[in-house]
């Protein structure tokens, strides 16, 4: 167990809908990851947070987007989904270096 | 930014034979690591180099950084079923960022 906990564990929808993905980071840890894993594409790193403020942006669609609240927990939000959309979606903390996994999320568009 | 490439992406192996994969980049890298994600599990961190020529060791596996700092390998003795899964190499920018990792080598055992 990472520490890192995500909900849900799986989420079927259609496309066209948004859908909200939730992670809380390991106790004390300020940064948070957003990766996508599909099996084309591998681990594509998403966006970061770092203490509640974007810190980097990676290859995230316009139609994603996320956010990191005051208790340092991030959300994940997936509009006008598309069958493409279909992946696992990992986030991640870390305190410093090492980068701790959630069980991630698997996204399955219809 | 760095980029770092494992090929091939599957290998298979008799139980009980050594494995061997490797992580090579076109630029030097200031850092490599290795993580390991399980079928149906999460990626979990194994092990970080940063210096020219680094050895590390965790029981049956054996990590090192090339001198010039742009190809790592892991190598695994006596492969047994429970080393099965993806094991990926990874390049951080600096502490607290991203990582950019590599394809992934998916490793099988046959027992």
């Amino acid at each position: 167990d990472s520490g890192v906990t995500q909900t849900p564990k799986h989420l079927i929808t259609a496309t066209g809908q948004r859908v909200t993905l939730r992670c809380s980071p390991r106790s004390g840890d300020l940064s948070v990851y957003w990766y996508q894993q599909s099996l084309d594409q591998g681990l594509q790193f998403l966006i970061q947070y770092y203490n509640g403020e974007e810190r980097a942006k990676g290859n995230i669609l316009e139609r994603f987007s996320a956010q990191q609240f005051p208790d340092l927990h991030s959300e994940l939000n997936l509009s006008s989904l598309e069958l493409g959309d279909s992946a696992l979606y990992f986030c991640a903390s870390s305190d410093g270096w090492t980068q701790y996994f959630g069980p991630g999320t698997r996204l399955l568009v219809l | 930014g760095q980029q770092v490439m494992q090929i091939p992406q599957y290998q298979h192996v008799q139980e009980g034979e050594d494995f061997t994969t490797y992580c090579n980049s076109s630029t030097t890298l200031s850092n490599i690591q290795w993580y390991k994600q399980r079928p149906g599990g999460h990626p979990v961190f194994l092990i970080q180099l940063v210096k020219s020529g680094e050895v590390k060791k965790q029981k049956r596996l054996t990590f090192q950084f090339g001198e010039a700092k742009k190809n790592s390998s892991l190598h695994i003795t006596a492969t047994q079923t429970t080393d099965v899964g993806t094991y990926f190499c990874a390049v951080a920018t600096g502490a607290n960022s991203k990582l950019t990792f590599g394809k992934g080598i998916t490793l099988s055992v046959r027992p």
